[in-house]
């Protein structure tokens, strides 16, 4: 099946560092989402991407959609102790019936 | 009550039970599913449904049996399961425009473990 290659699969950072993390693919999207996963609770929506080089803020989060349509990234600046948890790229297939296509995660980790 | 919600939170059955999983949405969204979360692997979408009607359904075992009696509630019932279905179940909802489903979000999962 499709996949997405999603990397790092995990940071180990200082407070106060900025973060970047990507998602790869062969294959081309119409949509790519970035969530946030914290323990014992369900992704939480960050960041929606809808066209082809677009760069879209949500506060020190960065995420843009990539000009091929086959990669995004999103960067995580200043980072403070609550960003930790699990980032995850899901993109929707330009081909498909929208069912969504998910990265393995990255875990982002603080050290004290 | 605001989002997705699920109910329970944690369950622990055996191989012999059967038990179900509730989800219900308060966004007003008509597209409801289901995922599976095992760690450190992608999300695997397991039912989706549109306006009430399974419009996906990818290859689960016939031991997962969902049901969607209205747009806003989702149940997946459990039976004869293994313990390699301990895992995190997820329920999203988002809306269904006409073959564009715009984004997911989804309730807090309902931790499975089969004993």
């Amino acid at each position: 099946g499709q996949q997405l290659n999603q990397s790092p699969q995990s940071m180990f950072i200082q407070e106060g560092e900025d973060v970047s993390m990507n998602c790869t693919s062969s294959s081309i999207f119409n949509t790519w989402l970035w969530y946030k996963q914290e323990p014992g609770e369900g992704p939480v929506l960050l960041i929606a991407l809808y066209k082809a080089g677009e760069l879209t803020s949500n506060g020190r989060l960065t995420a843009q959609f990539g000009i091929t349509r086959k990669d995004s990234f999103l960067n995580i600046s200043a980072s403070i102790p609550s960003d930790v948890g699990i980032y995850f790229c899901a993109g929707q297939l330009r081909d498909s019936n929208y069912q969504l296509i998910w990265g393995a995660g990255t875990k982002l980790i603080i050290k004290p | 009550e605001t989002g997705v919600t699920q109910t329970p939170r944690h369950l622990v059955m055996g191989m012999t039970n059967k038990k179900s999983l509730k989800c219900e949405q308060h966004l007003g969204h008509n597209a409801m599913y289901w995922y599976k979360q095992s760690a450190k692997k992608p999300l695997e979408l397991m039912f989706v449904y549109s306006l009430e009607e399974r419009v996906e359904n990818n290859s689960v075992p016939s031991r997962f049996s969902p049901e969607c009696p209205n747009s806003s509630h989702l149940f997946l019932h459990l039976h004869t399961l293994q313990p390699e279905d301990s895992a995190l179940y997820l329920c999203a909802s988002s809306q269904d425009r006409g073959g564009a489903w715009d984004e997911q979000y989804f309730g807090p999962g309902t931790r499975l473990t089969v004993t």
